[in-house]
C-alpha cells in the first residue's frame, strides 16, 4: 500500500469557523508533512513531523495548528483563517532517517475560505 | 535560502516532439525527485536520483542527475497528449532524515495532438 489519503477532498469555511484536515498513511512511514500550494505555484512546506514530534515549523501563522496523534495520522486544525489561506493543502509521508527522502503525497484538500 | 531553478516554466509542443526540462541549483543535493501533478491532485513521484551522473529511464522519460549533484534534467521522447501536466523537481539538501523538499517553480507542459 503506497497510498496517502486525505479528507475532506473539498472544504469551504468562513473566517470564524474551526475545521480540521486529516491525513493517513499505512506505509509504516515515520515522517509526515504538510504543504500548502497556491494555484499555478509549487508546494510550500508548512510542517514536518518526525517520529510523531514536530521537527520543522516554517514560520506558519498560529491559526494553523498541526497534530500527530500517532505515526499513521496527521491532522491540521484550522481556526480564524483568512481568504488568502485558500489553497490546496497537501499531506506527504516518507520513511524518515534515510540519506534520501522519497516523499509520497496525498490527493490534497482544496480549501476555500470565505 | 536554497533556490532551485527550473526551466522552462511553460512549454507547448506538438505530439511526437522531444523536450527537455532543466533543474539547477548552486547547492549540492543529497537527492532530487521529479513529480508530475494533475490539476487539483497531489504530486505523483516519478523518480528519485541520488548518485552523481545517475541516469534513470521510465518508458519515454529519461532522468539525469549531474555529476556534481547540483542539476538534473528530464527528457521526454516522442511526447504524447497524456504527458500534459505540471512537472516539478524537488531537492533535498540536507544529509537525510525528515526534511521538507524544496521545489522548483514547475514546468507547465502542454502536448498538442
Amino acid at each position: 500500500d503506497t497510498e496517502v489519503t486525505q479528507t475532506p477532498k473539498h472544504l469551504v469555511m468562513g473566517m470564524t469557523n474551526k475545521k480540521s484536515l486529516k491525513c493517513e498513511q499505512h506505509m509504516g512511514h515515520r515522517a509526515m508533512y504538510w504543504y500548502k500550494q497556491k494555484a499555478k505555484k509549487p508546494p510550500e512546506l508548512m510542517f514536518v513531523y518526525s517520529y510523531e514530534k514536530l521537527s520543522i515549523n516554517e514560520s506558519v501563522p498560529s491559526r494553523f495548528s498541526p497534530e500527530c496523534p500517532n505515526s499513521s495520522l496527521l491532522n491540521l486544525h484550522l481556526h480564524a483563517l483568512q481568504p488568502e489561506d485558500s489553497a490546496l493543502y497537501l499531506c506527504a509521508s516518507s520513511q524518515g532517517g534515510q540519506t534520501y527522502n522519497e516523499q509520497f503525497f496525498g490527493p490534497g484538500t482544496r480549501l476555500t475560505v470565505l | 535560502t536554497q533556490l532551485l531553478e527550473q526551466s522552462p516554466q511553460f512549454l507547448s509542443i506538438q505530439e511526437g516532439e522531444n523536450l527537455t526540462v532543466y533543474c539547477n541549483s548552486s547547492s549540492v543535493f543529497s537527492s532530487l525527485q521529479w513529480y508530475r501533478q494533475e490539476p487539483g491532485e497531489g504530486p505523483v513521484l516519478l523518480v528519485t536520483v541520488v548518485t552523481g551522473g545517475e541516469v534513470k529511464k521510465l518508458k519515454r522519460l529519461t532522468f539525469q542527475f549531474g555529476d556534481a549533484r547540483k542539476d538534473s534534467s528530464l527528457h521526454i521522447t516522442a511526447a504524447q497528449p497524456g504527458d500534459t501536466g505540471l512537472y516539478l523537481c524537488a531537492g533535498l539538501y540536507s544529509g537525510g532524515g525528515a526534511d521538507g523538499l524544496t521545489f522548483g517553480k514547475g514546468t507547465h507542459l502542454i502536448i498538442q495532438p
